[in-house]
């Protein structure tokens, strides 16, 4: 089974800022199948980011995804009030490789 | 709109079974695979298992074998979750999630407390 870490656990930033998230798989993830989603409490996950780097309908293009084999990365280029939440990683290319990461934690400094 | 709306809260003794339930609409329920994911509380996401809505067709995460079954109505475009011998362990938000380009629909979350 592929295990996603992601990093860091928590990041504290300011509106205005860059974010840069991590996410690292245990071997390597067909491009195809990376996604990335955001969390706001109470509510369940939105797609941001599928295939490493297309966005979801309805998606910003402040947000973008990038990278292959065993490293991603998602970034926000300038953060937005509304953009602090919890970003998860995922990986679902077929059963049962549809891993999650344990999630970043993106908090207003 | 395409919309995933599930069943509501349960509160289950250790031992018994739940079963939850997640009703498409908006699109062609047989051709998209459905998905189910549960968060604990403060935790993360993690994936149960999928189906397919089409032929009926499973597979579940090895976690959850032999006591999750996961099924589906075409004339009601619902699939339901069944989770057996609940433990505390598994108190949980559980989603149904559609799979396009990733998992792209979510549903509402139902809750599931299990406690004595």
């Amino acid at each position: 089974e592929i295990v996603l870490t992601q990093s860091p656990g928590t990041l504290s930033l300011s509106p205005g800022e860059r974010a840069t998230l991590s996410c690292r798989a245990s071997q390597s993830v067909s491009s195809s199948y990376l996604a990335w989603y955001q969390q706001k409490p109470g509510q369940a996950p939105r797609l941001l980011i599928y295939g490493a780097s297309s966005r979801a309908t309805g998606i910003p293009d402040r947000f973008s995804g990038s990278g292959s084999g065993t490293d991603f990365t998602l970034t926000i280029s300038r953060l937005e009030p509304e953009d602090f939440a919890v970003y998860y990683c995922q990986q679902y290319g077929s059963s049962p490789q549809y891993t999650f990461g344990q999630g970043t934690k993106l908090e207003i400094k | 709109q395409v919309q995933l709306v599930q069943s509501g809260a349960e509160v289950k003794k250790p031992g018994a079974s739940v079963k939850v339930s997640c009703k498409a609409s908006g699109y062609t329920f047989t051709s998209y695979y459905m998905h189910w994911v549960r968060q604990a509380p403060g935790q993360g996401l993690e994936w149960m298992g999928i189906i397919n809505p089409s032929g009926g067709s499973t597979s579940y995460a090895q976690k959850f074998q032999g006591r999750v079954t996961m099924t589906r109505d075409t004339s009601t475009s619902t699939v339901y979750m069944e989770l057996s011998s609940l433990r505390s362990e598994d108190t949980a938000v559980y989603y149904c999630a559609r799979q396009f380009r990733a998992f792209d629909i979510w549903g509402q979350g139902t809750m599931v407390t299990v406690s004595s």
